[in-house]
């Protein structure tokens, strides 16, 4: 596609409930990573996959969080038991090289809130 | 640990202004910066990439400059339009990381 594109925009989500989130990048990008904005913040990293590979899951906050890419295109980031901390924006960017770290395109992101 | 400040916090001035967005980093070891601009619920836009080899990189009315030694770099913006309002985010891809660490940005409002 044209963009990094992820689903739902929005999501509400009861505290407890398990969530998927989905992100679809840029045809033919090696690397995905997904962020997690908090209102007022910058986006803090979660973590990072080079094809179907995760290679970084470093920013993950908990063990309730986990993130998958089985087929090395579209990637799902999944949140279980869900907590009122979790609500933010999540973002979701790819980039084209495995290399030396090139321009990262965003999606608009999904908005969580958990209630 | 690398951590990225942006300075101010929230910027108002009139259009047709110049001005000058400021960023700073702890760990000069980087690969390069790249400057985003957020609108109100929506995601990242990237402005401009600077490798860290380069100084500066020009696009239209936006020059973004790298001082990697010092760790800083500014986004000018030249004859600011009530367009350019959004949140602008400075991030750092640290060397051998993939991922980039963001500034908390700086809310800029452009008054007609």
């Amino acid at each position: 596609g044209a963009g990094v594109s992820q689903s739902p925009r929005y999501k509400v989500a009861k505290r407890g409930q398990d969530v998927a989130l989905r992100c679809d990048p840029i045809s033919g990008h090696v690397s995905l990573f997904w962020y997690q904005q908090a209102l007022g913040q910058g986006p803090e990293f979660l973590t990072y996959f080079q094809n179907e590979a995760q290679l970084d899951k470093s920013g993950l906050p908990s063990d309730r969080f986990f993130a998958e890419r089985p087929e090395g295109s579209v990637s799902t980031l999944k949140i279980q038991r869900t907590q009122q901390e979790d609500s933010a924006v999540y973002l979701c960017a790819s980039s084209s090289e495995t290399g030396l770290a090139t321009e990262a395109f965003f999606g608009q992101g999904t908005r969580l809130t958990v209630v | 640990k690398q951590e990225v400040t942006q300075i101010p916090a929230a910027l108002s001035v009139p259009e047709g202004e110049n001005l000058v967005l400021n960023c700073s980093f702890t760990d000069s070891a980087i690969y390069n910066l790249q400057w985003f601009r957020q609108d109100p619920g929506k995601g990242l836009t990237s402005l401009l990439l600077i490798q860290s080899s380069q100084r500066e990189q020009t696009s239209g009315r936006l020059n973004a400059s790298l001082d990697k030694s010092s760790g800083r770099s500014t986004l000018y913006i030249a004859a600011s339009q009530p367009g350019d309002s959004a949140t602008y985010l400075c991030a750092v891809a640290d060397m051998g990381r993939r991922a980039l660490t963001f500034g908390s940005g700086t809310r800029l409002q452009v008054q007609p």
